[in-house]
């Protein structure tokens, strides 16, 4: 049984620099959801996908966040021309089916710092 | 707009004593609320969670939380604490499949 898996688990790259971080889910969830969390916080919600479509992105924090989920499997979240506010965890969960009574799990997060 | 307000950032508790920690909600609709637990370097856990019935929820590792309406809290407890539940503990409210979390309460055991 695997859980959320994440990669990178680290990222240290340079401001004006692209990343892009990979999320897959469990095999059988079709909502995935990108939070990130920054220190002392807890969790953001960023945006999510039933499948391949993308319910949700007007949380997303600025044009230079994206996120695709192309297959319906797994997910990547792109950030362009990063910038040191951008340090922080980001943070995958999946879920089963719609609505609360479905858990979400969460992978190990991605840390990025930005310097 | 719906939030959660976790009041205390840090608890020491000595080993097997009893720890409650605190939420309080605020949403104008019906909430679910759910506790998560966050161990050093892992990802997030669901502890447990309130859809709808009973007001005393139970959750995993002995841990329990009580819905109360009338005080807009869902305050997460245990009876006796180990060395093991050292972690960060986050309430959540959801709308919607979207969590909001609160900023969170480091729980320390102290032998």
């Amino acid at each position: 049984d695997t859980g959320v898996s994440q990669d990178p688990r680290h990222k240290i790259t340079k401001r004006g620099q692209n990343v892009t971080f990979r999320c897959d889910p469990i095999s059988e969830h079709n909502r995935l959801y990108w939070y990130r969390q920054t220190l002392g916080q807890g969790p953001e919600f960023l945006t999510y996908f039933q499948n391949e479509a993308q319910l949700e992105k007007s949380r997303l924090l600025s044009d230079r966040f994206s996120a695709e989920r192309p297959k319906g499997s797994f997910s990547t979240l792109e950030i362009q021309r990063t910038e040191q506010g951008d340090s922080a965890m980001y943070l995958c969960a999946s879920s089963f089916g719609a609505g609360e009574v479905y858990e979400q799990f969460f992978g190990p997060g991605t840390r990025l710092t930005v310097l | 707009a719906q939030s959660v307000t976790q009041l205390d950032s840090q608890v020491p508790v000595f080993e097997e004593a009893p720890v409650e920690l605190r939420c309080n909600y605020s949403s104008s609709v019906s909430v679910y609320l759910f506790w998560y637990v966050q161990y050093p370097n892992q990802g997030l856990q669901l502890l447990l969670k309130y859809l709808s019935g009973s007001t005393l929820v139970k959750g995993i590792n002995g841990f329990e939380a009580e819905f109360n309406k009338s005080q807009t809290s869902f305050h997460l407890r245990k009876p006796s604490v180990h060395i093991s539940d050292t972690a960060e503990y986050f309430c959540a409210v959801t709308r919607n499949e979207k969590l909001t979390f609160g900023t969170g309460t480091r729980l320390t055991i102290i032998p």
